[in-house]
């Protein structure tokens, strides 16, 4: 079965303390990993997308690595206003369910001044 | 532009009204999503057009209705819902329904079923 674990579930940071968020995945012939972070009472903002292992993407204080079994979202000297949840999800490939994300359940950061 | 816009943004109702919300892209995707997520709850997939054809429907009560009226637009109709009904209605998009398309989600309109 099509699987996405995140951890840790929270995390707090002080500003500018460096740290990674992690995302593992069991799924046959994977077609892609996508990261999005979402602000409370908002939907998910596209991060990155990231299909083959060893590519790298970064956007600003974020980074994200994939590996054959687990990404990461790198974040460095983090802001209050990174704080959000972080959502990890990768597309079905079971069945009738070919194509349909299956998300994490997120990642929960606070970063505090 | 990566814009998806839904309309409205806030919604309550009773159990006995009829609603519809509205979802609007302008990028030329030619896949739309409408998405369920409850708090601290990952996004459920609800339905998805393909095309402007119902292409998944994730066993959802019929108190929800889809709706593609064409290429940029997708309604979700709503009649006699229950409270617990009640929560964060995504709308997204993606160029495709192929996996490695990313998809695009629009700010949710918050339903609050009393």
């Amino acid at each position: 079965e099509d699987q996405v674990t995140q951890s840790p579930e929270a995390l707090r940071l002080q500003e500018g303390e460096s740290s990674s968020l992690n995302c593992s995945y069991t799924v046959s012939g994977l077609r892609g990993l996508f990261w999005y972070r979402q602000d409370p009472g908002k939907g998910p903002e596209f991060l990155f997308t990231l299909y083959s292992a060893g590519e790298e993407k970064e956007k600003e204080r974020l980074k994200a690595t994939l590996t054959k079994k687990e990404s990461f979202l790198h974040i460095t000297a983090p802001k209050p206003e990174d704080s959000a949840t972080y959502l990890c999800a990768v597309p079905s490939n079971y069945g009738g369910s070919q194509g349909n994300l299956i998300f994490g359940k997120g990642t929960k950061l606070s970063v505090k001044p | 532009d990566t814009e998806v816009t839904q309309t409205p943004k806030h919604l309550v109702m009773g159990m006995t009204n009829k609603k519809s919300l509205k979802c609007e892209q302008h990028m030329g995707h030619r896949a739309m999503y409408w998405y369920k997520q409850k708090a601290k709850k990952p996004p459920e997939l609800m339905f998805v057009y393909s095309y402007e054809k119902l292409s998944i429907n994730e066993s959802v009560p019929s108190r929800f209705s889809p709706e593609c009226p064409n290429s940029s637009l997708l309604n979700l109709h709503l009649h006699a819902l229950q409270p617990e009904d009640s929560a964060l209605y995504l709308c997204a998009s993606s160029q495709d329904r192929s996996p490695d398309t990313t998809q695009y989600f629009g700010p949710g309109t918050r339903l609050l079923v009393l």
